[in-house]
């Protein structure tokens, strides 16, 4: 009954380096997503994923990538990271045909210095 | 595109006054709406949901009605308490995928 896992919850990163922030949902959802929480700007999707295999672009796409490893998994990385890019993440599921909406995670905590 | 606007908080309560944080979208179609509420340090949470016009959302003594003449979502509380200090989003979707978030309104409730 874990929902949907983010690890890790805190990272603090170097500018320029790279790392993975993992997702992972037990809900058999077709659709994911990341998010970034910024002061004063809400939520703000990164890519998203309808369904296993796809992945498309959101509002803000610049310096992340994302990978769509299976129906439970999805991964975000960033290659270099940029103090701009310091945030709180949030990886969410859902099931289109429930009506049900997101299953959010508990969020990554990242500050790139 | 779609939008939803929130309006600004903070929002400072006693404990047992009454709560209301309004929301306005703007859509084509009818959209499906939602509330979700944040508490310090964790993720978004389901608070309640409308799927049509004219439908009561519900859940843990909070409410919003889909009025579809007026493009409202507005939350409402009759009787807050310190444990709903938070931060509520209002959100919308068609088709149950890409969700429209708003700012987020920030509510303090003071014993």
């Amino acid at each position: 009954n874990a929902g949907v896992t983010q690890t890790p919850k805190f990272q603090v990163l170097k500018t320029g380096q790279s790392m993975t922030l993992q997702c992972a949902q037990d809900m058999n959802h077709n659709s994911m997503y990341w998010y970034r929480q910024d002061p004063g700007m809400g939520l703000r999707l990164i890519y998203y994923s309808a369904s296993e295999g796809t992945t498309d672009k959101g509002e803000v796409p610049n310096g992340y990538n994302v990978s769509r490893l299976n129906k439970r998994e999805f991964s975000l990385r960033l290659e270099s990271a940029a103090p701009s890019q310091t945030s709180v993440y949030f990886c969410a599921s859902s099931e289109p045909r429930d009506g049900h909406g997101y299953t959010f995670g508990s969020g990554t905590r990242l500050t790139v210095v | 595109g779609n939008s939803v606007t929130q309006m600004e908080g903070p929002v400072t309560l006693s404990e047992e006054a009454f709560l209301t944080i309004n929301c306005t979208y703007t859509a084509t179609g009818y959209p499906s709406l939602f509330w979700y509420v944040q508490y310090p340090g964790e993720g978004l949470q389901l608070l309640l949901k409308a799927t049509k016009a004219d439908d009561k959302g519900s859940n843990k003594g909070f409410e919003a009605t889909y009025r579809k003449e007026t493009t409202s979502f507005h939350l409402e509380k009759g009787s807050v308490q310190v444990s709903d200090s938070a931060v509520y989003f209002c959100a919308l979707t068609q088709g149950g995928q890409n969700f429209v978030f708003g700012p987020g309104t920030r509510l303090s409730v003071l014993p």
